[in-house]
């Protein structure tokens, strides 16, 4: 079974300009969630995609957007890139029923903003 | 707000050495994860703890959860260099809230051989 794929896995842009991260869940998974992970704020929850509705959203500016496809595949984008948005990108998914059982991350797009 | 602690930050370990991790919560947790990830790899899931009290093992690894609740420990014995990443607690959401995870600040295990 493939597991979670994250493209792109690096990438540099420069400030001002948007960015969109790709997340492929494993098959059958309908729970896919957005983490951004920076060496001083740790693993932080953007926001929880299930059956193509946001049903959860972190603490983030609304530069931050997602969405999700009826095949459970998600984008993130960011606009108006700043240098603090700097970071990796990590895509998660789970079966996301009732409970939250293991979130099975992929490998991230580290995003670096000039 | 809701907010999950872990101690130590960092720990340097000689090989063979054991080493323990700590993770408290503000609120009652109704369940608690833990993750490893490896230097320059993704966190990959290790357990989750459901009781009270609760002690479970995988080999030399040992997870803790309160009697509260409200904290939980993991204790790797007698280390290895394949040890070596950061492992974060994590405090899972409640009925129908999907993958958002609260999670803790790591603790970054290095191991020296």
């Amino acid at each position: 079974k493939a597991g979670v794929t994250q493209t792109p896995r690096y990438l540099i842009k420069t400030r001002g300009q948007q960015v969109t991260l790709s997340c492929s869940p494993i098959s059958g998974h309908r729970s896919v969630s957005w983490y951004q992970q920076t060496p001083g704020q740790g693993l932080q929850f953007l926001f929880e995609y299930f059956s193509e509705t946001q049903r959860n959203k972190g603490n983030f500016p609304g530069r931050f957007s997602g969405r999700q496809f009826s095949n459970s595949r998600s984008e993130m984008n960011v606009s108006t890139l700043e240098l603090g948005d700097s970071a990796l990108y990590l895509c998660a998914s789970s079966l996301g029923q009732l409970n939250t059982g293991e979130l099975f991350f992929g490998e991230g797009s580290r995003l670096t903003v000039l | 707000g809701q907010q999950v602690m872990q101690i130590p930050q960092y720990q340097h370990v000689q090989e063979g050495e054991d080493f323990t991790t700590y993770c408290n919560s503000s609120t009652t947790l109704s369940n608690i994860q833990w993750y490893k990830q490896r230097p320059g790899g993704h966190p990959v899931f290790l357990i989750q703890l459901v009781k009270s009290g609760e002690v479970k093992k995988q080999k030399r690894l040992t997870f803790q959860f309160g009697e509260a609740k409200k904290n939980s420990s993991l204790h790797i014995t007698a280390t290895q260099t394949t040890d070596v990443g950061t492992y974060f607690c994590a405090d899972p959401p409640t009925y129908n809230q999907g993958g958002k995870l609260i999670f803790g600040q790591g603790t970054e295990l290095s191991v020296k051989p």
